[in-house]
């Protein structure tokens, strides 16, 4: 059974640029959820997407967004990037049963912003 | 805002010692808690998980321990391995599967 997968592994965008990271959940899982995380604040959540519907959401300004598509696949768009966008963004996948061992990650896209 | 912290961010232990790493939290609302440990280069990867209306859960090598009148949160790691080495996280659930992360202790076995 394939893992999560996240693509790109490393990206470096220029400040004001617009990103878009994608993240395939493991087959059968129809809950994908987005983090950041950086040195200073850790991980923090960003967003949910259960059955392309948004169903959490983190306190992330509007510039951050993201969607989920039929397949469960889900992409998250970061628009007019700041320098402090510069994170590891991490997608983890779940049955949309509750967290614990359902509830994959993975390997991270680096963004930097230069 | 609610929060979930950490007392140590580094944690060095001899081979073959066991390990604690310290956890506290301050929603008394939460009802789940994850350990999750994370390797250079790679996502967070679950290692156990404890609900509120427990106060200790063992699994391979490791225990968690929840006090949750001092809103507290341990993991035991028995017998560690240079494999250990990596950084931990603690996390809290509350509402609708949001988890809250900690800052991260990491974990340096010396050989």
């Amino acid at each position: 059974k394939a893992g999560v997968t996240q693509t790109p592994r490393y990206l470096i965008k220029t400040r004001g640029q617009q990103v878009t990271l994608s993240c395939s959940p493991i087959s059968g899982h129809r809950s994908v959820s987005w983090y950041q995380q950086t040195p200073g604040q850790g991980l923090q959540f960003l967003f949910e997407y259960f059955s392309e519907t948004q169903r959490n959401k983190g306190n992330f300004p509007g510039r951050f967004s993201g969607r989920q598509f039929s397949n469960s696949r889900s992409e998250m768009n970061v628009s007019t990037l700041e320098l402090g966008d510069s994170a590891l963004y991490l997608c983890a996948s779940s049955g949309g049963q509750g967290w614990g061992t359902e509830a994959f990650f993975g390997q991270g896209t680096r963004l930097t912003v230069v | 805002g609610e929060s979930v912290g950490l007392h140590l961010p580094t944690l060095s232990v001899q081979e073959g010692d066991n390990s604690i790493i310290n956890c506290a939290y301050s929603n008394s609302a939460s009802d789940y808690f994850i350990w999750y440990k994370q390797e250079s280069g790679k996502g967070p990867q679950f290692i156990i998980d404890i609900r509120s209306n427990m106060d200790k859960r063992q699994g391979q090598r490791v225990t968690v321990l929840l006090n949750k009148t001092v809103k507290h949160l341990s993991l035991q790691i028995a017998a560690t391995q240079p494999g250990d080495s990596a950084v931990y996280f603690c996390a809290e659930i509350f509402g609708n599967e949001k988890l809250t992360f900690g800052t991260g202790t990491r974990l340096t076995i010396i050989p």
